[in-house]
């Protein structure tokens, strides 16, 4: 059981590359979720699906794209990188979306992404 | 824009001292849950406090919440070194079906 798995683990890109990070997880779990996080800024929602076949905007969607490919995996793509996009990328997933118990959010390691 | 605060921002103590952080925040929540981060990992659930509760434990963690004040603390007894870490609360909207809204964490240092 291995959770959420993200790759890569780190990446450079020059300024106008663009790249799809990756994230799979094994959990069955309905929801899934995409998070930046710079110091001193916590943790900043980019996208989130609700459930297979949807996805939505969250706090910081500006530059970014995302695909729900099926219930397992739920890729975040940067079309053209720019260095503000310098960051760590977190991805989540949780059984559901609704704020009952049972639906706390369960994180992959991250991707540590350096813009040129 | 975030929802929960956390208080203080960073925190140093001994090994055998009990650590308390504190989390405020804005609107009306369905529950408040609290998250670990360890140096370059992912966050790990903590435990999760419901908008009708006033206190609940987990082993050494010891959670209030008081919906007056909007304000939750987290209290970790007797830590260890391995306690060093990030301590994120997050907060679930009342309207329920939506998504969570982190604080900015508190970065706790337990020294040996």
């Amino acid at each position: 059981n291995a959770g959420v798995t993200q790759t890569p683990k780190f990446q450079v890109l020059k300024t106008g590359q663009s790249m799809t990070l990756q994230c799979a997880q094994d959990m069955n779990h309905n929801s899934m979720y995409w998070y930046r996080q710079d110091p001193g800024m916590g943790l900043r929602l980019i996208y989130y699906s609700a459930s297979e076949g949807t996805t939505d905007k969250g706090e910081v969607p500006n530059g970014y794209n995302v695909s729900r490919l099926n219930k397992r995996e739920f890729s975040l793509r940067l079309e053209s990188a720019a260095p503000s996009q310098t960051s760590v990328y977190f991805c989540a997933s949780s059984k559901g979306l609704g704020a009952g118990e049972g639906n706390e959010q369960f994180f992959g390691p991250g991707t540590r992404l350096t813009v040129l | 824009s975030q929802q929960g605060e956390e208080d203080p921002q960073a925190l140093s103590i001994q090994e055998g001292e009990n650590a308390t952080m504190n989390c405020s925040y804005k609107t009306s929540i369905n529950n408040l849950q609290w998250y670990r981060q360890n140096s370059g990992r992912g966050l790990v659930h903590l435990i999760l406090i419901r908008s009708n509760e006033r206190e609940k434990h987990s082993g050494r963690l010891r959670v209030t919440l008081d919906t007056s004040k909007k304000s939750s603390s987290l209290l970790i007894t007797a830590s260890r070194a391995a306690d060093t870490a990030s301590y994120f609360c997050a907060t679930a909207p009342w309207s329920g079906y939506s998504t969570l809204t982190f604080g900015k964490g508190t970065m706790l240092l337990v020294s040996p």
